[in-house]
């Protein structure tokens, strides 16, 4: 399949370490953010999202922290994984409005 | 697989010519989006249907683009007189708005390359 994110920023991360992926987010008004994960040829797939009225929640090994002072995403994934591996992205939408601004994304590699 | 589909996966054209893409969303999703990925680059939104009706449309699709949903089910993009930069891979997602979540979730995409 084709490649995702040729020039994204690069996270190379220990199998088995924590990862955390940042994102700044561009909207004061936005309310609402997720985290995308995309594997090469396959559309972006949902991990986790939150609302501006929290700042962190927790899925299954991952856990969202939101900073609407700085307006900074973060995305931590624990004991991480081979299958791991692949491009994030964060975007933000807000009320009234459906549309998803996506950020430029961040390509996570997991070493053995 | 989320359970969106498109088709065709991938779209070798020669410039000037039409395409055509569809979108097969989640059966009872209500909203239906398109966006367009290049590479390197997130997810750039182009327009978006509630039910049958196009609500929201991007700068980015000029006059040679057209999107349909005609009966509030599959979706078609069209875009006309073909360029080299409408290179991309074409993304569908859908969603189902309940108690103001809007999670979208995504196919596989099309890509299409302008020769």
């Amino acid at each position: 399949g084709e490649s995702v994110g040729l020039h994204l920023p690069t996270l190379s991360v220990q199998e088995g370490d924590n990862s955390i992926i940042n994102c700044a987010y561009s909207n004061s008004a936005s309310d609402y953010f997720i985290w995308y994960k995309q594997e090469s040829g396959k559309g972006p797939q949902f991990i986790i999202d939150i609302r501006s009225n929290m700042d962190k929640r927790q899925g299954q090994r991952v856990t969202v922290l939101l900073n609407k002072t700085v307006k900074h995403l973060s995305l931590q994934i624990a004991a991480t994984q081979p299958g791991d591996s692949a491009v994030y992205f964060c975007a933000e939408t807000r009320a009234g409005t459906y549309k998803y601004i996506f950020g430029t994304g961040t390509r996570l590699k997991v070493l053995a | 697989d989320t359970g969106v589909s498109q088709d065709p996966r991938h779209k070798i054209t020669k410039r000037g010519q039409n395409v055509t893409f569809r979108c097969d969303p989640i059966s009872e999703h209500n909203r239906l989006y398109w966006y367009r990925q290049t590479l390197g680059q997130g997810p750039e939104f182009l327009t978006y249907f509630q039910n049958e009706a196009q609500l929201e449309k991007s700068r980015l699709l000029s006059d040679r683009f057209s999107a349909e949903r005609p009966k509030g089910s599959f979706s078609t993009l069209e875009i006309q007189r073909t360029e080299q930069g409408d290179s991309a891979m074409y993304l569908c997602a859908s969603s189902l708005t309940i108690a103001g979540l809007n999670e979208q979730f995504f196919g596989p995409g099309t890509r299409l390359t302008v020769l």
